[in-house]
């Protein structure tokens, strides 16, 4: 089983709210990793968007839109990247990423579709 | 403005060697670690490894993918950060971007990558 799965895809509709998921894996406490979330665009490098851990301890990137944000659900230890007001330029790969056994491990990344 | 850019991508044959490099401009080079990541074609990113700074010792860490075939390694006067592929393999054949990340933190800021194919 991966360290972390995301679902290869999601569509949304532009104005909409858009919930991106980060599983970890059974065994590993969500409560206790920062997560990254990164957006990617064809033929682009990554684009650091924000990390996660608490309300008390989290960092939006530079120049990264409010309306991009983190959580975390503990019951279902998810990590989740939450985009509201979806715009057209916000489809795009998302890749969450955490430091895990002195190693980035990266999820497979979620393909969003805005139409 | 942060900068990264990475160079030394090609056509390698299978078994054979590659030095990549990453300039970097725009902060203060010698207080990052810096990570490599690949990324193959149409696939997600896999993490290839990172380097610390000086005053971590510039401590490394790698995939098991690469573990004993790559080597990360910096210059801190030159303000770059090098990752040498050696026993390469056809799987190894991806876009290759360094980033910077912050102590203990992950990358904020990533090159644009260069490409390296390995195919005889």
């Amino acid at each position: 089983q991966a360290v972390l799965t995301q679902p290869s895809s999601l569509s949304a509709s532009p104005g909409a709210s858009a919930s991106l998921t980060c599983t970890l894996r059974s065994g590993i406490n969500v409560g206790t990793y920062r997560i990254y979330w990164y957006q990617q665009k064809p033929g682009s490098p990554p684009q650091y968007l924000l990390r996660y851990k608490s309300d008390s301890d989290k960092q939006q990137g530079s120049g990264v839109p409010s309306r991009f944000s983190g959580s975390k659900d503990a019951s279902a230890n998810v990590g989740i990247l939450l985009i509201s007001g979806l715009q057209s330029e916000d489809e795009a790969d998302y890749y969450c990423m955490i430091w895990h056994n002195s190693a980035w491990v990266f999820g497979g990344g979620t393909k969003l579709t805005v139409l | 403005e942060v900068q990264l850019v990475e160079s030394g991508g090609g056509l390698v044959q299978p078994g054979g060697s590659l030095r990549l490099s990453c300039a970097a401009s725009g902060f203060t080079f010698s207080d990052y670690y810096m990570d490599w990541v690949r990324q193959a074609p149409g696939k997600g990113l896999e993490w290839v490894g990172r380097i610390r700074d000086k005053a971590n010792s510039y401590t490394t860490e790698y995939a098991a993918s690469v573990r004993g075939r790559f080597t990360i390694s910096r210059d801190d006067s030159r303000n770059s950060v090098y990752l040498q592929l050696s026993s390469l393999k056809t799987e190894d054949t991806a876009v290759f971007y360094c980033g910077r990340g912050g102590g203990g933190y992950g990358p904020e800021y990533w090159g644009q990558g260069t490409l390296v194919t390995v195919s005889s």
